[in-house]
Parts: structure tokens; C-alpha cells; sequence
């Protein structure tokens, strides 16, 4: 069974710029979580899909930063424009069940650089 | 507020045992998790406590003491390949759903020969 993806692995960009990134959950998994661990810091949740409906949002820093699960499939998280602050690796995790109380499984994130 | 404490870095000796320790202080509280992460690679499952006692799972093992806020992950007959962070995570509990984890910063092993 294939685990979650994530692309890119890396993303170098220019402030301001825009950036799309992209996670494809195992297949079947209903929850889609975005995290994000910014250099020295713990990992830090983000947002969680059920489906293709928010459940939480509560970890987004800022409206810079847009996530769609459209079709409740794969989720892109979107930066726009993109700050110095957003360097980071972000994670991408999924999990089985409506509830969803089981383990997350994670991908193995998407380095982003702003320079 | 939220806070995980773990310790930042420890060694151990190939074939020792070694205890990681987690406090935690949380709003809410749906269970506790202990992932491994190799530098550059996703975090991966390890064990998964959300009553008191002790969880065997071959050679690791995790505990947790919800009145104390306490879970320690314990390492048995260590391997290089254990030389790796070890990630503590409580699941919180929100009104519209149970699944957010909050992580701990990381504690980093490193096994020597």
C-alpha cells in the first residue's frame, strides 16, 4: 500500500512569490491534515479536512495561506504571497474513519525556502 | 495554554535501554502518541497510550500517567538504527472533531557503538 505523498520535497522561492504544494493521502483515508515545523520549533497543526470539508482551520497563520480538498482526494496548500516566516517543512498526514481516532500517517513533507 | 516538554537530546550505548520522557499540559486530552522521525523522512508511528499502564509493543514500550500528564518511551536492547528524534504528541480534544495532535519539540538519540 502506497503511503502519503508529497510534492514537492523541496521549494526554494522568492518572497512574494506564490508556491502550491500538494499531498496525496492513502487512498481511502477520509482525514487529511496539514502541518508545519518551522526551523527549531515543534511541528505544528494546521488545518484538517474531512473529505473535502473543514473541520479545522485553526492553525492557519494567515488568509496568505489557502488549503482545498477538492473531491476529497489529494489537498494542495497554497501560499500567496509568500513571507520570509513561511520557510519551513510541511507535513501532510492521513488517517482512516469518520472520527477519525486512529494514527496519523505522515508524508515526508515539503521543504519550502523564501528567500 | 499547550505545552509538551521532552528533553532536547540524549545518548545511549548499542544494546542499552534508554527511557524518554513526556510531560505535557493540555486543554484538552484524547490520547498520547510517540512517533520516530529520520532526519529527512516522515514521522512514523510507534505507540499510541490513551489510558494509564504500560503498552508493550516488542522493543519498545510506552507509558502514561494521565493525573501526572506524564508518558515516558522506552527503548529496549537499542540499535543504531534507533539513532533517530523521537517525537511526543497528545491528540486534543475540540468540539468539532478529536484528531489535532500537538507536538512535543523532539528529543534527538543518538546510539554509539
Amino acid at each position: 500500500e502506497a503511503g502519503v505523498t508529497q510534492f514537492p520535497s523541496h521549494s526554494v522561492i522568492e518572497k512574494g512569490q506564490t508556491v502550491t504544494l500538494r499531498c496525496d493521502p492513502i487512498s481511502g483515508h477520509d482525514n487529511l491534515y496539514w502541518y508545519r515545523r518551522v526551523m527549531g520549533k515543534e511541528i505544528k497543526f494546521l488545518l484538517h479536512f474531512v473529505k473535502e470539508s473543514k473541520q479545522d482551520e485553526s492553525g492557519m497563520p494567515n488568509n496568505r495561506f489557502l488549503a482545498e480538498r477538492t473531491g476529497g482526494t489529494y489537498s494542495t496548500l497554497k501560499v500567496q504571497p509568500a513571507e520570509l516566516e513561511d520557510s519551513g517543512v510541511y507535513f501532510c498526514a492521513s488517517s482512516q474513519g469518520v472520527a477519525g481516532a486512529t494514527e496519523q500517517f505522515f508524508g515526508p513533507g515539503t521543504r519550502l525556502t523564501v528567500l | 495554554g499547550q505545552n509538551i516538554d521532552q528533553p532536547t537530546e540524549m545518548t545511549a550505548t548499542e544494546g542499552a535501554i534508554v527511557q524518554i520522557n513526556c510531560t505535557y499540559q493540555t486543554s484538552g486530552f484524547n490520547g498520547l502518541f510517540w512517533y520516530q522521525q529520520h532526519a529527512g523522512e516522515a514521522p512514523t508511528f510507534l505507540s499510541y497510550n490513551v489510558l494509564d499502564g504500560l503498552e508493550e509493543k516488542g522493543r519498545f514500550s510506552s507509558f502514561l500517567s494521565r493525573s501526572k500528564g506524564y508518558s515516558y518511551l522506552l527503548l529496549k536492547e537499542l540499535q543504531m538504527k534507533d539513532s533517530a528524534s523521537y517525537l511526543c504528541a497528545v491528540r486534543d480534544r475540540w468540539s468539532g472533531g478529536y484528531n489535532k495532535l500537538i507536538f512535543g519539540a523532539g528529543t534527538r538519540l543518538a546510539v554509539h557503538p
